[in-house]
């Protein structure tokens, strides 16, 4: 158990479809992120949370909702994707304020088509 | 933008032998991490550096934060065939309070039994 937990572990939609990426977080942390990971890529910071206050958005399209109802939970809202949206989302949690480390969870496999 | 360079992208070896791998950047960071993601999985810290200078080891691995602040290294010596996978360095430019972790394209390691 990674003490992140992300659901669904895959998901396939069409570009018309709306969905939701879970995740949670059982280390007691207080920040929590989204990142973007595509094949032969850096992973890409997507929006960081702090206290349940959305503190960066790196210039995500709008297609891409976050929200952080408190400090266990982060989702991803999803629609109208495009195919290049494919990728591996990482969540990922961390103490705030001392460059504590980020600890991952095992992402969802998401496939537009 | 901040990047970080890390060689080499990939490398095929024997079992038994050493691994040397390394992240440089044109800028100063406080914080080096490197992560080991498995596939199908997230990415797993192993170890972090703080200091410039400073070594540390976890097990096999050893990683070095450079006295310039801008390089850290990793070795992985004796290599095993669970030594598969993907590694990360990581780095957190100046005293970021939202943890934003900028990440290196990857080393892709496979170790020959």
């Amino acid at each position: 158990e990674t003490g992140v937990t992300q659901t669904p572990r895959h998901l396939v939609m069409g570009m018309t479809n709306k969905k939701s990426l879970k995740c949670e977080q059982h280390l007691g942390h207080n920040a929590m992120y989204w990142y973007k990971q595509s094949a032969k890529k850096p992973l890409e910071l997507m929006f960081v949370y702090s206290l349940e206050e959305r503190v960066e958005n790196n210039s995500v399209p709008s297609r891409f909702s976050p929200e952080c109802p408190n400090s266990s939970h982060l989702f991803l809202h999803l629609h109208t994707l495009q195919p290049e949206d494919s990728a591996l989302y990482l969540c990922a949690s961390s103490r705030m304020r001392d460059n504590s480390p980020l600890h991952f969870g095992n992402g969802t496999r998401l496939t537009v088509t | 933008g901040q990047q970080l360079n890390q060689s080499p992208q990939s490398m095929f070896i024997q079992e038994g032998e050493d691994v040397s791998m390394n992240c440089t950047s044109s800028s100063i960071f406080n914080t080096w991490l490197w992560y080991k993601q498995d596939p199908g999985e997230g990415p797993v810290l192993l170890i972090a550096l703080y200091k410039a200078g400073e070594l540390t080891s976890n097990g096999r691995l050893t990683a070095q934060f450079g006295i310039t602040r801008k390089d850290s290294f990793l070795n992985i010596s004796a290599s095993i065939p669970s030594d598969v996978g993907i590694y990360f360095c990581a780095g957190v430019h100046g005293s970021s309070n939202t943890g934003k972790l900028i990440f290196g394209q990857g080393t892709t390691l496979q170790v020959k039994p």
